[in-house]
């Protein structure tokens, strides 16, 4: 059962333009989400996250937003740039889940997003 | 530099015979982590490691085993390797702590049972 889903495997957006990720999850006790950011032949990097106590977080060009009501985030790029091009994890934990904090990091499936120039 | 390192990169191997996926990181990080990566499932966890001699059952740990006898390394070994073990595989570690989730992933092993 996925808990954490990306329904988009692909995303196409123009350089300039807004790039928008969905995420949605089941799991209520989740209470902190991250976004995690990966090219080909390389590991996962960390983007940004938000605890559930927000609903957005900002750190330049990335913007997350938290609907908990409706247990969706979403990942806003402004503008997008070529080097945006890469596969996209949302990532969940929550502090009732685990003892220890980041033990149940759990992802979701990706969503692969290029950049047209 | 600060990195988790894997090794090998690309392995192709057959089926019952064991292997050990190598993972070191140069950053004193108490906790540790084994993901697989397979298309439409995302990334799963096989195994963590909160601290040496400290290890534990992740999401989908059937047919792996890890050790942490020291802390900079955490090898994973599959005793018996099947088809089904076919699959992208990350490393990752993390300073440790509440909701330390700032994961520093190696670069990944393509691991290709026949």
């Amino acid at each position: 059962d996925q808990q954490v889903k990306q329904n988009s495997p692909s995303l196409s957006v123009q350089e300039g333009r807004i790039s928008i990720l969905n995420c949605d999850y089941t799991n209520s006790m989740f209470d902190y989400f991250l976004w995690y950011k990966k090219y080909p032949a390389e590991g996962p990097t960390f983007l940004i996250s938000i605890s559930s106590i927000k609903d957005k977080n900002e750190d330049g060009r990335f913007t997350v937003f938290l609907n908990k009501s409706a247990k969706h985030l979403s990942l806003h790029i402004v503008p997008s740039q070529p080097g945006d091009s890469a596969v996209y994890f949302c990532a969940a934990l929550g502090a009732l889940i685990s003892n220890f904090g980041n033990e149940k990091l759990t992802f979701g499936t990706g969503t692969r997003l290029t950049i047209i120039p | 530099e600060a990195q988790v390192t894997q090794n090998p990169r690309y392995l192709i191997t057959v089926t019952g015979k064991k292997l050990t996926v190598t993972c070191s990181q140069n950053m004193n990080h108490e906790y540790m982590s084994w993901y697989r990566q397979d298309p439409g499932l995302g990334l799963r966890q096989i195994y963590y490691s909160m601290n040496v001699e400290v290890t534990d059952k992740g999401d989908v740990p059937e047919g792996y085993k890890v050790s942490r006898k020291e802390k900079r390394n955490f090898p994973l070994i599959l005793e018996s390797p099947s088809p089904n073990q076919t699959s992208l595989y990350f490393c990752a570690s993390s300073p440790g702590g509440t909701y330390n989730e700032k994961l520093f992933f190696g670069s990944g092993t393509q691991l290709s049972v026949l």
